[in-house]
């Protein structure tokens, strides 16, 4: 059974740089492609972007271009989401999920280019809570 | 960006009820859109993917319908652990994008 395992909540002032992370069990990790989802208080759920653990390949979201940054380390399962400078309004639940299809989507892979070849995300983490206040 | 809108935004049912959650689309997604529930406190969890399938483990009570810029989500007799927040999202083209949600409570 996949799972995605996050770290946990965070406490942080405005300014300050964080980095929470999401580590996978149960399969091969470097196939999977990992998305991260914002939900912030009391409002519904926004794609962030997608990374390839196989070859770190990112795609952003254009709300969130610039904003974050994905990584990877393909060794230890575990995938990461970074801030450098926070703000207030960075205040949310944050998911690392599994977008989850019938291809093979690692390293090479010719479906992953387009999110038509997925059917979308099976396996959520438990959510990182993050909480920006001075 | 495919923006989402789903309608409506909030419904008050009671069990056994018939539902229904409209999703629409600025632009024609074919059939790639997935269906969402969300309780309070937790992970999504999918239930319905390529706009009609149903995922495994999932109640048949819970169908999907719809292609291009219009779908549906149907559930055929509402249960008490069917309420929660319904989301919509397309996987047609990058960025993926999310319906706004519709809350679901009890009458």
């Amino acid at each position: 059974e996949v799972q995605l395992v996050q770290s946990g909540a965070e406490v942080k002032k405005p300014g300050e740089s964080l980095k929470i992370s999401c580590k996978g069990s149960g399969d091969n990790f470097g196939s999977y492609s990992i998305v991260w989802v914002r939900q912030m208080p009391g409002k519904g759920l926004e794609w962030m972007g997608i990374i390839h653990p196989d070859d770190s390949d990112t795609t952003y979201s254009p709300s969130f271009q610039g904003q974050v940054t994905f990584s990877v380390d393909k060794s230890i399962s575990t995938a990461f989401l970074q801030w450098n400078s926070l703000k207030a309004s960075d205040t949310a639940i944050y998911y690392c999920a599994r977008l989850w299809g019938p291809y093979y989507y690692g390293s090479g892979s010719y479906h992953r280019n387009f999110p038509y070849y997925y059917y979308g995300v099976d396996v959520w983490g438990q959510g990182t809570t993050v909480t920006v206040s001075s | 960006e495919i923006q989402l809108t789903q309608s409506p935004s909030f419904l008050s049912a009671s069990v056994g009820e018939r539902v229904t959650i409209t999703c629409r689309a600025s632009q024609g997604i074919l059939s790639y859109l997935t269906w969402y529930q969300q309780k309070p406190g937790k992970a999504p969890k999918i239930l319905i993917y390529g706009a009609s399938t149903l995922q495994s483990g999932v109640p048949s009570r819970f169908s999907g319908s719809g292609s291009g810029t219009e779908f549906t989500l149907t559930i055929s007799s509402l249960q008490p652990e069917d309420f929660a927040t319904y989301y919509c999202q397309q996987l047609n083209t990058y960025p993926l994008t999310f319906g706004g949600g519709t809350q679901v409570e009890i009458k």
